[in-house]
């Protein structure tokens, strides 16, 4: 299975601030990547996919870029409903697989 | 678009438990559908899907020859049947459509199983 490993695994960071996680897959994945938010007891939510298109709704200060193996999210300017947890997902070959999460906490 | 997880609950060891996720709000037999799953306080899981149709389902290796995940589209609804559960299958399942995009992006709210003697 494709492993995917995401750094940093938690983050303090302040309201305004610019924030970038990383996602590194095992073996080149194309495109096939998808950024996800969860906030506590809550269902996750598809924030990004395809590598770079967000999704119906989401605000543009989330972004995506990558390819092959290395990814990343980035949040131009961190607002306070940003603070959560991020997870990417491969979507290249079964099984997919999720990296482990960034928390992103308050400084 | 709504998903609404059921089946949850405790179970001992070695046992089995059904899990069902019905869908209202789409044209369900028209999408695959995912499980996911969430141990208390760690990550994701991916754990299977199936296809439209339910003619293809691919599993993680966690739990492939344990759980079974199926679909009845005439009831809108898709199962896991979890079988020869274990402790580290404690977690919260969600499922999860893929409706809008080739990526789950419809989910459930989730329902909690502990595996317990």
């Amino acid at each position: 299975a494709i492993q995917m490993t995401q750094s940093p695994s938690s983050l303090s960071a302040s309201v305004g601030d610019r924030v970038t996680i990383t996602c590194r897959a095992s073996q080149g994945i194309s495109n096939d990547l998808g950024w996800y938010q969860q906030k506590p007891g809550k269902a996750p939510k598809l924030l990004i996919y395809s590598v770079s298109t967000l999704q119906s709704g989401v605000p543009s200060r989330f972004s995506g870029r990558g390819s092959g193996t290395d990814f990343t999210l980035t949040i131009a300017s961190l607002q306070p409903e940003d603070f959560a947890t991020y997870y990417c997902l491969q979507d290249n070959s079964y099984p997919w697989t999720f990296g482990q999460g960034t928390t992103v906490d308050v400084k | 678009v709504q998903l609404v997880d059921s089946g949850g609950g405790v179970v001992q060891p070695g046992k089995s438990l059904r899990l069902a996720c019905e869908g209202s709000g789409f044209t369900f037999r028209g999408y695959g559908m995912h499980w996911v799953r969430q141990a208390p306080g760690k990550g994701l899981e991916w754990l299977a899907v199936v296809s439209y149709d339910g003619n293809k389902k691919y599993y993680a290796n966690s739990v492939k020859g344990r759980f079974t995940i199926s679909r009845d589209n005439s009831m809108n609804t898709m199962y896991l049947q979890m079988d020869s559960v274990r402790p580290e299958d404690t977690a919260v399942y969600f499922c999860a459509g893929t409706i809008g995009t080739d990526y789950p992006d419809f989910w459930g709210q989730g329902t909690l199983v502990i595996v317990s003697s």
